[in-house]
């Protein structure tokens, strides 16, 4: 079955970019949408936004401004940049596959970023 | 945005217990409502999807139902490893939106 990998530093500076990368495996990632979710440490969770296999994306207004995500077919990867990050931004990162009616399932393992000089 | 709500925000129940959990929408979202379980360190798990489909793999214990505004996940029979954090979605509209969680304690 489909799985989803998170990578990427687990430490980003103040005013930096945040990059990560969610490699799919065990299925295509064409024909479908992927999503990116964070949760700050002991807090809920938070839609950043979706792309779709072709390229299009819909972004959280809240993190509009910031946010870029963008899709590699060839590598079977989708990957978020988050610019200008602060301390608010310090949370588990995950990205997970889109159902038909936007439900996420799979989910990656997620990946740790902390925001700190 | 739509908000979700859910309550209660914590429960203690003991194994065996008929658990429900309740998630109002902030306005109508017909059925695109999905729960999700999260235990300690681990990714969110897909339990339901619109309302009241069971994903595959997951216990017959769990049901959802509503429509509207007005959502609920049960657990008919509390066992322990269902201690755990539960979290609605909407999937109506973009932004997608979440409850704010519900942690399921042992008694």
């Amino acid at each position: 079955q489909v799985q989803l990998q998170e990578s990427g530093p687990g430490l980003v500076k103040p005013s930096e970019t945040l990059s990560l990368t969610c490699t799919v495996s065990g299925g295509s990632i064409s024909g479908y949408y992927w999503s990116w979710i964070r949760q700050p440490p002991g807090k809920g969770l938070e839609w950043i936004g979706y792309i779709y296999y072709s390229g299009s994306t819909k972004y959280n207004p809240s993190l509009k401004s910031r946010v870029t995500i963008s899709v590699d077919t060839s590598k079977n990867q989708f990957s978020l940049r988050l610019s200008s990050v602060t301390a608010a931004d310090t949370a588990v990162y995950y990205c997970a596959k889109e159902g038909s009616a936007d439900w996420l399932d799979p989910w990656g393992q997620g990946t740790l970023v902390t925001v700190s000089s | 945005d739509i908000q979700m709500t859910q309550s209660p925000s914590s429960l203690s129940a003991s194994v065996g217990d008929r658990v429900t959990i309740t998630c109002r929408a902030s306005q109508s979202i017909s059925r695109y409502l999905n729960w999700y379980q999260q235990k300690p360190g681990k990714a969110p798990k897909l339990l339901i999807y619109t309302a009241s489909n069971l994903q595959s793999g997951v216990p017959s214990r769990f049901s959802g139902s509503g429509s509207g505004t007005d959502f609920t996940l049960t657990i008919s029979s509390l066992q322990p490893e269902d201690f755990a954090i539960y979290f609605c979605q909407q999937s109506y509209s973009t932004p997608l939106t979440f409850g704010g969680g519900t942690k399921v304690e042992i008694k």
